[in-house]
């Protein structure tokens, strides 16, 4: 299957920085990208579509200042949370999209992050 | 955001029995899919289905898009202690949509 990596796996931050993480498919490109949040013992939440050479798409009640999406290229898209306070502590994954009839989206490992 | 209605949320059973989960939704999908995930990681594909009323296997796994194409079943036969996770299905309604995903269900297998 089509490989989605994520960097980093896990980051411990201090309140008022600002994080990135990346999500990059390796082996094939990706049009459109998706970032999702989870909380522990709960399902994937969708934050935003984001797409290649053009604005992400937000989800209601996510902020898109404090969550800036940068998909720059087809294999690389970036989600920073500016900013990062502890309440946005949590597990990041993005997934990619294969692209054509059936469009099945692979998941990254998904980026711990803890904000002190 | 809309999630889909999954059950069981957790199941404890014994090595070797089968077992049975499923995803309702009050909307049409046209694409089911199941997916795994181990603690810290991301969700791994297990099976998608493209077409209502479709039957796939995938070793021990069989699920089935539902003909109403409301819903979907997974079922694992002769669990084994490697099938804890947490299991999750999801829907799309097109190709190159948001997947919108269940609750999860919550499997643990006593050796």
């Amino acid at each position: 299957g089509a490989v989605v990596s994520q960097h980093p796996s896990w980051v411990i931050c201090k309140s008022g920085t600002s994080v990135k993480i990346e999500c990059r498919s390796l082996d094939f490109q990706a049009t459109t990208m998706f970032w999702y949040r989870q909380f522990p013992k709960q399902s994937l939440m969708l934050m935003a579509t984001s797409n290649e050479g053009s604005k992400a798409t937000y989800e209601q009640g996510v902020e898109k200042d404090k969550f800036l999406i940068n998909h720059a290229s087809l294999t690389l898209s970036t989600l920073t949370v500016t900013s990062a306070h502890p309440e946005d502590s949590s597990f990041y994954i993005c997934s990619a999209a294969v692209g054509g009839d059936t469009d099945t989206q692979y998941f990254g490992p998904g980026t711990r992050l803890t904000v002190l | 955001g809309q999630q889909l209605n999954q059950s069981p949320q957790s199941m404890f059973i014994q090595e070797g029995e089968d077992v049975s989960m499923n995803c309702t939704s009050s909307s049409i999908f046209n694409t089911w899919l199941w997916y795994k995930q181990d603690p810290g990681e991301g969700p791994v594909l297990l099976i998608a289905l493209y077409k209502a009323g479709e039957l796939t296997s995938n070793g021990r796994l069989t699920a089935q898009f539902g003909i109403t194409r409301k819903d979907s079943f997974l079922n694992i036969s002769a669990s084994i202690p490697s099938d804890v996770g947490i299991y999750f299905c999801a829907g799309q309604f097109n190709a190159g949509n948001m997947l919108t995903f269940g609750g999860g269900t919550r499997l643990m297998v006593k050796p």
